[in-house]
């Protein structure tokens, strides 16, 4: 099984500023078949990235994701107030695994 | 619209059993696999399993694997998860979840609102 760890577990940041985070796999992802996702409380999850690269369909393009084989990122260019929230990396190459994901708080 | 809508969800004691269903409406449900991914308190996701568009094919997590069934029926737009031996640990939001182009390989673009099953006595 391909385990999924996300880093930092917990990210604190300002409105307006860059977020960076990182997933990381134990094996290689085949084909980038990498996705990222963003849920609230009480909410369900919410696609944001899928293949590493490609944003869903009515994601701002302040989201972008990359990396390829076993390291991926998900960057938020400037935070915006309704995107401090918990996101999950997925992997869909190998069966299906989620990473325990990294919550995106007002610093 | 596209959407899911998951039901069944409960109080039960351990040892018990619960189905879930999760109706499908917005998509042609038959030619698109489904998943379950469940989320306990204060958790993070788990993918539960997955069943092809024609039902023949199906995979499960390794922790639900000989307790829960996924099944469909694609004449009501419907999928479901028969839950058995429940557990304590088995207590989670269920989402049901559509692939973005129907492969079983794929992302998850639409999820249900989710239904909560606890397992307790």
């Amino acid at each position: 099984e391909i385990v999924l760890t996300q880093s930092p577990g917990t990210l604190s940041l300002s409105p307006g500023e860059r977020a960076t985070l990182s997933c990381r796999a134990t094996q290689s992802v085949s084909s980038n078949y990498l996705a990222w996702y963003q849920q609230k409380p009480g909410q369900a999850p919410r696609l944001l990235i899928s293949g590493a690269s490609n944003r869903a369909t009515g994601i701002p393009d302040r989201f972008s994701g990359s990396g390829s084989g076993t390291d991926f990122t998900l960057t938020i260019s400037r935070l915006e107030p309704e995107d401090f929230a918990v996101y999950y990396c997925q992997q869909y190459g190998s069966a299906w695994t989620f990473g325990q994901g990294t919550k995106v708080e007002i610093k | 619209e596209v959407q899911l809508l998951e039901s069944g969800g409960g109080l039960v004691q351990p040892g018990g059993s619960l189905r879930l269903s999760c109706a499908a409406s917005g998509f042609m449900f038959n030619i698109y696999a489904m998943n379950w991914v469940r989320q306990a308190p204060g958790k993070g996701l788990e993918w539960v399993s997955v069943i092809s568009g024609r039902g023949d094919t199906t995979y499960y997590a390794d922790s639900v694997k000989g307790r829960f069934t996924i099944s469909r029926d694609n004449s009501k737009n419907t999928l479901y998860l028969q839950m058995n031996s429940l557990r304590a640990e088995d207590t989670a939001v269920y989402y049901c979840a559509k692939p973005l182009r129907g492969l079983a390989r794929d992302a998850f673009d639409v999820w249900g609102q989710g239904t909560m099953v606890i397992v307790s006595s």
